[in-house]
């Protein structure tokens, strides 16, 4: 069965310093991968889609990046925080192509910036 | 306009009510569209795809209307436990099948 890991499942950075998350897919070849953020009573704000390796699309402008290395690992990335990039950031999957799948979460990561 | 949007409630209803959420897209280009649930800090599963024919699952209903772009969710005999929060997904062909998610319904359901 596929299995989604993600963590750090909570984080408290300062202000200016660098952030990596980690996602990794078990179970299943090629998938599509995703970082969503969630501001505290919003929904969800997708910030980068992946349909392979080395293939980032980015949404929204921001002083985020992503990186998928591997083929069932996306990473999220800052060099510098920002107080506003406090959220519940989840990873999560679906399968490939263009079939509209499902998407599966990891279990997030609590990110306070301070 | 958000290209999925949802009234955010909160819907405060009572045990054994019967609730109606709707969500409406802007993109006539789409292709697949679920229900997610969400629990406070959780992150949000599945509840049940939505098929062109309208779809069940016990007390769960939902119904899809590509024509004017809305997909509703009825929750019949509602309990306790169905307290969540409610996302509407979509996913659009030209936009090469992600995942959009509307800014979800809040539902508390009060003994």
């Amino acid at each position: 069965s596929q299995t989604i890991h993600q963590w750090p499942a909570t984080l408290v950075q300062p202000v200016g310093s660098p952030l990596s998350l980690e996602c990794t897919v078990e179970g299943t070849s090629n998938p599509n991968l995703y970082w969503y953020r969630q501001a505290a009573g919003r929904g969800l704000q997708l910030l980068f889609y992946s349909v392979g390796i080395g293939q980032i699309s980015s949404e929204v402008p921001q002083n985020l990046s992503a990186s998928r290395p591997q083929d069932r690992q996306f990473i999220l990335s800052s060099k510098k925080l920002l107080l506003s990039d406090s959220g519940f950031y989840l990873c999560a999957w679906s399968s490939t192509g263009t079939g509209g799948t499902e998407a599966f979460f990891g279990q997030g990561t609590r990110l306070t910036v301070v | 306009r958000k290209e999925v949007e949802q009234d955010p409630g909160p819907f405060n209803v009572p045990e054994g009510a019967t609730v109606a959420f709707n969500c409406t897209y802007s993109n006539s280009a789409s292709q697949s569209f679920f229900w997610y649930r969400q629990d406070c800090r959780k992150e949000p599963k599945l509840l049940m795809s939505v098929y062109s024919s309208g779809n069940e699952d016990g007390r769960f209903t939902a119904q899809l209307n590509r024509a004017s772009q809305y997909i509703s969710l009825l929750i019949r005999d509602s309990k306790l436990s169905d307290s969540a929060t409610y996302l509407c997904v979509v996913s659009f062909y030209n936009q090469g099948g992600k995942l959009i998610f509307g800014q979800g319904t809040e539902l508390s359901v009060k003994p």
